[in-house]
């Protein structure tokens, strides 16, 4: 149980396209996802909160309006990387609690590697 | 505040020798600890937690971590490892002060290597 699905898990496209990245909980209801970014035999970077039906909240530091974060429902956030650009590239990876304990662990999308020309 | 230590990058063993990897930990109130193991172009996967009760507790893929309060250390360990156990982990932790905010904070990540 507990099931995060994550796409695309690839994406390669040329610079200034918008990049849709959609984070499923599959078999739980999710009000909260975590949005990550992994650079290369680095941590994680938490980039933002993603909040059923309200905002997100982003982490310092991170560019509101260049990762948009839409959160419509319990079982889907999506992470739009606008006007992508070569920094951009990178792997992204979301997660959800499956319940709102402190103690729950997170469970991961399978993560998407964005490889921006 | 709520953070956590990984000290070593990487950590090399024998296939069947005991393994351990670090991991350290400073929170205001009790810690909620978390590891979890990354295999190439992957999410993580959970393997075990500690909140309350016994230091020691088991997990995924006969793997244990060891929770030492006065040492505020919760160290990962398996008493034989294989070549599959292969990959990054990341140790976590979430403050019990955190004001039910389900953030958690990770460590730096240590590559496990296992050598055949």
């Amino acid at each position: 149980g507990a099931v995060v699905s994550q796409h695309p898990s690839w994406v390669i496209c040329k610079s200034g396209t918008s990049v849709k990245i959609e984070c499923r909980s599959l078999d739980f209801q999710a009000t909260t996802m975590f949005w990550y970014r992994q650079f290369p035999k680095q941590s994680l970077m938490l980039m933002a909160t993603s909040n059923e039906g309200s905002k997100a909240t982003y982490e310092q530091g991170v560019e509101k309006d260049k990762f948009l974060i839409n959160h419509a429902s319990l079982t889907l956030s999506t992470l739009t990387v606008t006007s992508a650009h070569p920094e951009d590239s990178s792997f992204y990876i979301c997660s959800a609690p499956p319940g709102q304990g402190l103690g729950q662990p997170q469970h991961f999308g399978d993560g998407t590697r964005l490889s921006i020309l | 505040a709520q953070s956590v230590a990984q000290p070593e990058d990487q950590v090399n063993v024998a296939e069947g020798n005991p393994l351990t990897v670090k991991c350290t930990y400073s929170v205001s109130g009790n810690p909620y600890l978390f590891w979890y193991v990354q295999y190439p172009n992957r999410g993580l996967q959970f393997l075990l937690k500690y909140i309350t009760g016994d230091n020691l507790v088991k997990g995924s893929y006969g793997f244990e971590a060891e929770f030492n309060k006065s040492q505020t250390s919760f160290h990962l360990k398996k008493p034989s490892a294989l070549v599959s156990d292969s990959a990054l982990y990341f140790c976590a932790v979430r403050d019990e002060n955190s004001g039910g905010y389900q953030k958690v904070t990770f460590g730096t990540g240590t590559k496990l290597q296992v050598i055949p």
